[in-house]
């Protein structure tokens, strides 16, 4: 049963236009929500997380927008840079300190065309 | 720089063949944890410490065991490898503090395990 879900494995954006990659969750214990990139060879990194109390969250070009009735997120990207091409994994954690385990995703891979 | 630090970043071992994998930090975190990252798939959570406190998932099998030996070392046992193991494991690290809205996870660059 795969409670964080991004149904899109890859998505190509030409560079300078906005990249948008969708996440789905089914578990309402969920309180926080994060975005990790991954490029190969490396460890995912932490990109830009929300708390289940807000509905959008914004660190220069990214921007994190959660919809709790629609227990959907989604994550903007403008404009869409080259350094940007890499595997998005989003993750979901019940929030609470000392369960803070994460639930994620399996990835959407952005492609950006220059 | 402060970091999480895996060795070996590729692993090569036989089938049914003890194998160990390390994880270090230097950021001084409570919590530890390893996750199991098959091809194409989410990495998935295998256990975790706080501190010296062992938390294993109820999904986890037996054959895969952790040690925390101490704050900055721990390590990945998997005592008899099965094709089925072969994946990256990735260690992460977070700060475990109380009164923050959420403790991020740092991870390492994983190990990739291949099992012949």
């Amino acid at each position: 049963d795969q409670q964080v879900k991004q149904n899109s494995p890859s998505l190509s954006v030409q560079e300078g236009r906005i990249s948008i990659l969708n996440c789905d969750y089914t578990n309402s214990m969920f309180d926080y929500f994060l975005w990790y990139k991954k490029y190969p060879a490396e460890g995912p990194t932490f990109l830009i997380s929300i708390s289940s109390i807000k509905d959008k969250n914004e660190d220069g070009r990214f921007t994190v927008f959660l919809n709790k009735s629609a227990k959907h997120l989604s994550l903007h990207i403008v404009p869409s840079q080259p350094g940007d091409s890499a595997v998005y994994f989003c993750a979901a954690s019940p929030g609470d300190f000392g369960n803070e385990k994460l639930t994620f995703g399996t990835g959407t891979r952005l492609t950006i065309i220059p | 720089d402060a970091m999480v630090i895996q060795n070996p970043r590729y692993q090569v071992t036989q089938f049914g063949k003890p194998v160990t994998l390390s994880c270090s930090q230097t950021l001084n975190h409570n919590v530890m944890y390893w996750y199991q990252q098959k091809s194409s798939q989410a990495p998935k959570l295998l256990f975790h410490y706080y501190d010296k406190d062992f938390n294993n998932e109820a999904d986890t099998p037996d054959n895969f065991q952790s040690r925390r030996p101490n704050t900055s070392f721990c390590f990945l046992d998997i005592r008899s490898p099965g094709l089925g193991d072969a994946a990256m494991y990735l260690c992460a690290t977070s700060r475990g503090a109380s009164g923050v809205a959420y403790n991020e996870q740092f991870f390492g660059p994983g190990t990739r395990l291949t099992v012949l």
